[in-house]
């Protein structure tokens, strides 16, 4: 069974474009939960998202990003005209059920590098 | 509004000796806690989470946490450390489901 799966490990680019970060949660899991890591810093709520539906999104900038999770295939974090204050590692989490007793699992995540 | 504090950004130790790790909290609301690792590169694991009962919590890779209400503390300590604990450390308070408000991130050095 294959844990939390996040693609790409890395990814590079320029200020302007956009960054795609994708998210295949674990085997039967239907909530999906994005965090991001500044440096030396710890993670912070991003986005809350079950099947086609954003549950909570009161950790998302206001401008630029945005996240899905549709019915076939993974959840993406999109982040149109990055600039460098987007580099971080972005971390995907998933868990079966909602509730504080339910365990989170976390990819491996993705370092955004914004040159 | 919650926030967690963790109050050593580094800790140095030996192999072989005890290691506590700080953790305060401030929650206006139900207080679930939790102890996650991460290795370089990788994802956070879970070590160990206080929800309700007992508050002294065990965890995987023989640590543990106590959870002490009139201090708002939650530190995690071990005996006796490996060179392989060493990790980053966070401390996370529930904002509500898995909605986690970390602290920065302690990082244990094992040294031999």
């Amino acid at each position: 069974n294959a844990g939390v799966m996040q693609n790409p490990r890395h990814l590079v680019r320029r200020r302007g474009q956009e960054a795609r970060l994708r998210c295949s949660p674990m085997k039967g899991h239907s909530h999906v939960y994005w965090y991001r890591q500044l440096p030396e810093e710890g993670l912070k709520f991003m986005v809350y998202l079950q099947k086609e539906n954003i549950i909570d999104e009161s950790g998302m900038p206001k401008e630029r990003f945005s996240a899905e999770f549709p019915k076939e295939g993974p959840s993406i974090l999109r982040i149109q005209q990055v600039v460098r204050g987007d580099s971080a590692a972005y971390f995907c989490a998933s868990s079966q059920r909602e509730g504080v007793d339910e365990k989170l699992f976390f990819g491996s995540g993705t370092q955004l590098s914004v040159l | 509004a919650q926030s967690v504090t963790q109050l050593d950004s580094q800790v140095p130790v030996f192999e072989e000796a005890p290691v506590e790790l700080r953790c305060n909290y401030s929650s206006s609301v139900s207080v679930y806690l939790f102890w996650y690792v991460q290795y370089p590169n990788q994802g956070l694991q879970l070590l160990l989470k206080y929800l309700s009962g007992s508050t002294l919590v065990k965890g995987i890779n023989g640590f543990e946490a106590e959870f002490n209400k009139s201090q708002t503390s939650f530190h995690l300590r071990k005996p006796s450390v490996h060179i392989s604990d060493t990790a980053e450390y966070f401390c996370a308070v529930s904002g509500g489901y898995n909605k986690l408000i970390f602290g920065a991130g302690t990082r244990l050095a094992v040294h031999p």
